[in-house]
């Protein structure tokens, strides 16, 4: 089975400012990493993953995440910040190998808030 | 929601009632999965589909039941609604195991009073 800790509950940054938003996870199998955002009142929508290959993934909106498997880590960043990144943002973890272990289980979610 | 719709998008039920929220796709995807979010606690699976009539828990199943007779739908029933149950449900669906990542519905928003 796999969990995912996100580190903070909540993030308030300044807009134009850096941030980043953490996450861990724990598996005993290799993994499939993801970042999704929900903006309020609606689903989830896939910012971006992490299959194979290259640690770096860039996403939609200018997000980038970098996965490190020997901290087990899989932080999100952004170089600067708008108002309308405004949202909670999901870390999320799938595992490999057959079984059940394809589900994915997520992070209790980190509030980013952009202040102007 | 790239053709995910889930009905209804709000109700409100009384405590001991049954609920069905359904779920319908259009992509044809063979993965459809529940879950529930609630504030602390972030999605929570409660059952999942891999096909036509298979199905199986996740981690909060007690109370609640699934049905999946047709590909493109899929039932979450609430046998006896208690306000525990009061949560936004969550409909996703996968084309394949794991890499694919999900694609939600918008969800529904259930109070149990």
């Amino acid at each position: 089975a796999q969990s995912v800790t996100q580190l903070d509950s909540q993030v308030p940054v300044f807009e134009e400012a850096p941030v980043e938003l953490r996450c861990n996870y724990s598996s005993s199998v290799s993994v499939y990493l993801f970042w999704y955002v929900q903006y309020p009142n609606q689903g989830l929508q896939l910012l971006l993953k992490y299959l194979s290959g290259s640690t770096l993934v860039k996403g939609i909106n200018g997000f980038e995440a970098e996965f490190n498997k020997s901290q087990t880590s899989f932080h999100l960043r952004k170089p600067s910040v708008h108002i309308s990144d405004t949202a909670e943002y999901f870390c999320a973890v799938s595992g490999q190998s057959g079984g059940s272990n394809y589900k994915l289980t997520f992070g209790k979610g980190t509030l980013l808030t952009v202040n102007p | 929601d790239a053709g995910i719709t889930q009905s209804p998008r709000h109700k409100v039920t009384e405590t001991g009632t049954p609920v069905t929220l359904r779920c319908h796709q259009t992509e044809n995807h063979r993965y459809m999965y529940w879950y529930r979010q609630d504030p602390g606690h972030g999605l929570r699976l409660i059952h999942y589909s891999y096909g036509v009539k298979d199905t199986d828990k996740g981690e909060v199943s007690d109370g609640y039941s699934v049905s999946r007779s047709k590909t493109e739908d899929f039932l979450l029933t609430l046998e006896s609604a208690t306000s525990s149950q009061t949560s936004v449900y969550f409909c996703a669906i996968s084309e394949s195991k794991g890499a694919s990542g999900y694609t939600f519905g918008s969800g529904t928003r259930l109070t149990v009073v």
